[in-house]
């Protein structure tokens, strides 16, 4: 079956622009999560979704990045003003939801994101 | 608060010698412990994850893991490295029973010399 997907693959954008990046999880999948890998800086927790459970933003850097699922389903992260601290390849997860015991995190191939 | 250390950012090894790559944990409570490969291009594999049961975790491709509670470690090895295992490595941490969200550590970037 087909695996976490991840649009657009690479992005480039103008500072100050408004950014929308997607993710389709794997069909059945309740629990999403986004990361961001930055140069050097391994990987950051941004913010996990599970079910109709409110959403865990804890990880988000700052108020210009959001991100919404919608229909427990796909979803978009924004980030609004962009600046060139934001360029990294954003990464989406999905896994079952049935508890980090029993399951797995299956990732996306990332969008790669760089701010001019 | 969890975090992970993986000294250094590159190792390089010959074929068909020991891949050792070093993690070490910070946890207040028991946790996951994870090992994740990046290869090129490519998006994140779960390579084993140790959850409480057998100390030992063997996972894909012939790596294995050692969760060691004194040492808070849980250092990856395979007995002998294989030209595709160039890749990226990463280690993670997560708390048992608690938020479902992972803790990397910065990676670890593999070569493997012919």
């Amino acid at each position: 079956g087909a695996g976490v997907s991840q649009s657009p693959s690479n992005k480039v954008t103008e500072k100050g622009k408004d950014v929308e990046l997607r993710c389709d999880p794997i069909s059945g999948h309740t629990a999403l999560y986004w990361y961001r890998q930055s140069l050097g800086q391994g990987l950051e927790f941004l913010i996990y979704f599970q079910g109709n459970s409110a959403p865990d933003k804890s990880g988000l850097p700052s108020d210009r990045f959001s991100a919404e699922r919608t229909g427990g389903s796909v979803s978009t992260l924004t980030i609004q003003r962009t600046q060139q601290e934001d360029s990294a390849v954003y990464l989406c997860a999905s896994s079952l939801g049935t508890g980090l015991s029993t399951d797995t995190q299956y990732f996306g191939p990332g969008t790669r994101l760089t701010v001019l | 608060a969890q975090s992970v250390t993986q000294l250094g950012s590159h190792v390089s090894v010959s074929e068909g010698a020991l891949v050792l790559l070093r993690c070490n944990y910070s946890s207040s409570v028991p946790p996951y412990l994870f090992w994740y490969v990046q290869y090129p291009n490519q998006g994140l594999q779960l390579l084993l994850k140790y959850t409480s049961a057998a100390t030992l975790v063997k996972g894909i491709n012939g790596f294995e893991a050692e969760f060691k509670k004194s040492e808070t470690s849980f250092h990856l090895t395979k007995p002998s490295a294989h030209m595709s295992d160039a890749a990226e490595y990463f280690c993670a941490v997560s708390e048992s029973g608690g938020s479902e969200k992972l803790v990397f550590g910065k990676g670890m970037k593999l070569t493997v010399n012919p």
